[in-house]
């Protein structure tokens, strides 16, 4: 098992570009989840999915936050246009159904700096 | 709404030495409690989990934690300590039928020689 993987590992852009964050969960895992990570607010829930259906969106900050899955292995978060308080680790996790809910495997992260 | 209190931002222990970091979390029903550990440039890995049943739960790396409902607390303990635990601590709490966890601000422990 790969775990979850997330790509770019490390971004750094200029502010008013566009950023697209990707994640692949677990196979067989049904929730997605993105989290954001910044000294500042720790970890915080950006959005979750459920069988490639968003459920909670509430923690997405603004507009400018978009995400989106389009099928079971592959989630998308985007920022657009970024801006220096976007910087921060955006985390991706997965998780199964079952008695194995709420516990989540988490990626690496990705690294996104806004200058 | 849920909510993990971790009190100490920062503790430095010495190698062999015994660790207890400390949890509190508010929740009205029987919370599903979680400890993560995340190491420099990595994500995030459970350490152990409570759901139910005995609350005294063990987990890897030798850590356990115990679930105390009359103090809303889930401490984590370990009786020696490595230099390779040297990380940040999540603790987390969750709810039956809700699969989204929320997580405390952490405690980032040092090792000391």
């Amino acid at each position: 098992d790969a775990g979850v993987i997330q790509s770019p590992r490390h971004e750094v852009t200029e502010m008013g570009q566009e950023v697209t964050l990707r994640c692949k969960p677990i196979s067989g895992h049904n929730s997605l989840f993105w989290y954001r990570q910044t000294m500042m607010r720790g970890l915080e829930l950006l959005i979750y999915f459920n069988n490639n259906v968003p459920i909670d969106d509430s923690g997405m900050p603004e507009d400018r936050f978009s995400a989106k899955m389009p099928n079971a292995s592959f989630s998308t978060l985007k920022i657009q246009p970024s801006e220096p308080r976007d910087s921060a680790v955006y985390f991706c996790a997965s998780s199964p159904q079952g008695s194995g809910a709420n516990v989540l495997t988490f990626g690496a992260g990705s690294r996104l700096t806004v200058l | 709404a849920q909510s993990v209190t971790q009190p100490d931002i920062h503790i430095t222990v010495s190698e062999g030495a015994s660790l207890e970091l400390r949890c509190n979390y508010s929740y009205g029903a029987t919370p599903y409690l979680f400890w993560y550990v995340q190491s420099p440039g990595q994500g995030l890995q459970l350490l152990l989990k409570y759901f139910s049943g005995d609350t005294l739960v063990q987990g890897i790396k030798g850590f356990e934690a115990e679930f105390k409902r009359s103090q809303s607390s889930f401490n984590l303990r370990k009786p020696s300590v490595h230099w390779s635990d040297a990380a940040e601590y999540f603790c987390a709490v969750g709810e039956f039928g809700n699969e989204k966890l929320t997580f405390g601000t952490g405690t980032r422990l040092t090792i000391i020689p």
